[in-house]
């Protein structure tokens, strides 16, 4: 069974700070997709990484995606209250063929 | 209409109730799943249809029953439930389960509550 472990579960910051999230398994994945949920919504996908050490931009959000493809990371610049809610990584492919496994999220508070 | 739909929104039942959670998606998509999402867990695949046909079964118990008429709708019928039962289920597409960078749209999910 694949597993990815997200860290840290819960992160309350002020606006303009930056932050990090991480995404760990010990399998390797085809592609790592990063969604954000909103409360009461579902997860919107936000980007997909496919190439190991791929690094993409989505305005002041970072995605990178480990040498090994075993790993990834969201960074936020510069969070704005607007950023609030909870984000999710997801891997594909590897042993699960044509299923995506999901970490158990991060909860992002950004305070005005 | 565009992405996926989900209704009811909202849903509360007894546990002697039936009902049904119905998922419509708009992309031309050919695969479809339903995922539980509760508190403090990561989400949870239930099924996954593929061109109409079931292709996983994640151990669900029988009281919950898919229904996949054509590519573009999935149901889950719901039947004698648990209060921990109560969760969010989503729905979601994908082009189709036979590629190695499988990407999932959502639906806004039904909010479940057994009582």
């Amino acid at each position: 069974t694949q597993l990815l472990e997200q860290s840290p579960q819960f992160l309350s910051i002020q606006e303009g700070e930056n932050l990090t999230v991480y995404c760990n398994s010990s399998s390797v994945f085809s592609s790592l997709q990063w969604y954000r949920q909103e409360p009461g919504e579902g997860p919107v996908l936000l980007v997909t990484v496919v190439t190991g050490g791929e690094v993409k931009k989505l305005k002041r959000l970072t995605f990178q995606f480990g040498d090994a493809r075993k790993d990834s990371s969201l960074h936020i610049t510069a969070a704005q209250p607007g950023d609030t809610g909870l984000y999710l990584c997801a891997g594909a492919g590897g042993t699960s063929y044509g299923k995506l496994t999901f970490g158990q999220g991060t909860i992002l508070t950004v305070h005005p | 209409e565009t992405g996926v739909t989900q209704t009811p929104r909202h849903l509360v039942m007894g546990m002697t109730n039936k009902k049904s959670l119905k998922c419509e998606q708009h992309l031309g998509h050919n695969a479809m799943y339903w995922y539980k999402q509760s508190a403090k867990k990561p989400l949870e695949l239930m099924f996954v249809y593929n061109f109409k046909e079931q292709t996983e079964n994640n151990s669900v118990p029988s009281r919950f029953s898919p229904e996949c008429p054509n590519s573009s709708h999935l149901f889950l019928h719901l039947h004698t439930l648990q209060p921990e039962d109560s969760a969010l289920y989503l729905c979601a597409s994908s082009q189709d389960r036979t590629g190695w960078n499988t990407e999932a749209f959502f639906g806004q999910g039904t909010r479940l509550t057994v009582v």
